[in-house]
């Protein structure tokens, strides 16, 4: 199994300012007919579903605002939210969706320094 | 508009049985394959298991914590899916979401369900 992890833990970072969330895992999700990552980020916030922010890696999903941003390839990945609102606090999480079981991260919670 | 409604969580006993519902409206349900995840309190998300869709065979897969007591199907022409679980163990107890997965463009987990609880306990 692909093994996803996360780094931080926990995160506190202003308003404002920008937070990074790093995701490693223990293989290359790089699917080399398509040159395509299989990585997805989910933001999660307490009594909803999570909600896609990132595919393959780096596209962004349909609505979500341009402050966040998804880099990297083969197995070192990268959240990015340019300048954090406070809509933003919550557990961040990564995911491979290249080879069944579709691990996740443990996530990363972030808050309002 | 585009949805998934997870039903039939509740209370259970250890080692009993329980079927989840997830219900699809306003997409082609064929198309998707569909996948559940659960979030046990306090705990991160975990990936449960998947089933494709009819045209890739409807193959399915299962995380290892699992295996051999749930059970993934789909009823195509009422665009339901199921997730059967059995011998529950306290373990279990979490809330259970629905999402879908396009086998053809492999865009993330897009659509999810709001979620429906299960609780394990004597």
């Amino acid at each position: 199994d692909i093994v996803m992890t996360q780094s931080p833990d926990s995160l506190a970072v202003s308003l404002g300012e920008r937070a990074t969330i790093n995701c490693k895992s223990s293989q290359s999700v790089l699917f080399s007919s398509n040159n395509k990552n299989y990585i997805a980020w989910y933001q999660k916030k307490p009594g909803q579903p999570p909600k896609l922010l990132i595919y393959w890696a780096s596209i962004r999903e349909s609505g979500v605002p341009d402050r966040f941003s998804g880099s990297g390839s083969g197995t070192d990945f990268t959240l990015t939210i340019s300048s954090l609102q406070a809509e933003d606090v919550a557990v961040y999480y990564c995911q491979q969706y290249y080879t069944p079981p579709y691990t996740f991260g443990q996530g990363t919670k972030l808050e309002i320094k | 508009e585009v949805q998934l409604v997870e039903s039939g969580g509740g209370f259970i006993q250890p080692g009993r049985s329980l079927r989840l519902s997830c219900s699809a409206s306003g997409f082609t349900f064929g198309d998707f394959a569909v996948n559940w995840v659960r979030q046990a309190p306090g705990k991160g998300l975990e990936w449960l298991g998947f089933i494709r869709n009819r045209a890739y065979g409807e193959t399915r897969d299962y995380a290892a914590s699992v295996k051999g007591r749930f059970i993934i199907s789909r009823d195509d022409s009422s665009r339901v899916a199921y997730l059967q679980m059995n011998s529950l163990r306290t373990e279990d107890t979490a809330v259970y979401y629905c999402t879908r997965l396009s086998v053809v463009t492999d865009e993330g987990f897009d659509i999810w369900g709001q979620g429906t609880m299960v609780t394990v306990s004597s």
